[in-house]
């Protein structure tokens, strides 16, 4: 089954702490993002990529970095200049940027 | 950046009844308004779009409508059952790479 992959479903921060989430789609998507989700808010996008080795900041990517060293994977890495870290983490792909984006099923973060 | 704004944020209907969501743009050049159905501890799923070359677009009991010069669209419903159950997310795409997304509705099918 194609589609996309969000691993671990929950994970816990420790103070001053990196964290890594990862991504893996493999739908042939060129188009990758991330999202935050906060309770009562809609997505706000952290950071996209339409190809390999290239990505751009979207509203919220202070405290976020990413990589795109390959098409199927997107990980995300929040850092420990992230103060509120705490949300519902969606990636997403899409074949273009103009079609319809597919979701992973999310990763929780929590501060210890 | 372009604005979406997503009323109402919860909405209760009896099943067997309509519902209807509605949201607006701000940015006149969005071209493409699709809406997402997500379900408790789980990602969005697309449900149904729009392009702005079209009006109204129906896929069985789910219809969207799109209002160029008004900037809005509306999500409907009809015959809802307790599996409709969920948030439901709409979005604009202008020119660039980036997605603007409403806050969300929370429908409630009661049995």
């Amino acid at each position: 089954d194609g589609g996309i992959t969000q691993s671990p479903k929950y994970l816990f921060r420790k103070e001053g702490q990196n964290v890594t989430l990862s991504c893996e789609q493999n739908l042939n998507h060129d188009a990758m993002y991330w999202y935050r989700q906060d309770p009562g808010q809609g997505l706000r996008l952290i950071y996209y990529s339409q190809i390999v080795n290239d990505f751009q900041k979207g509203d919220i990517a202070e405290g976020y970095s990413v990589s795109r060293e390959k098409k199927e994977s997107f990980p995300l890495t929040v850092t420990s200049a992230q103060k509120n870290p705490t949300a519902f983490y969606l990636c997403a792909s899409s074949i273009a940027p103009y079609q319809p984006q597919h979701f992973g099923d999310g990763t929780r973060l929590s501060i210890l | 950046g372009e604005n979406v704004e997503q009323h109402p944020s919860t909405l209760s209907v009896q099943e067997g009844d309509s519902a209807v969501i509605k949201c607006t743009y701000s940015d006149s050049a969005s071209n493409y308004f699709p809406w997402y159905k997500q379900e408790l501890g789980k990602g969005p799923q697309l449900i149904i779009d729009i392009r702005s070359n079209v009006g109204e677009k129906k896929d069985q009991r789910i219809a969207v409508t799109l209002n160029k010069t008004a900037k809005h669209f509306s999500l409907h419903i009809t015959e809802t059952q307790p599996e409709d159950s969920a948030v439901y997310f709409c979005a604009a795409k202008p020119t660039g790479n980036q997605f603007y997304f409403g806050t969300g509705t929370s429908l409630t099918v009661i049995p």
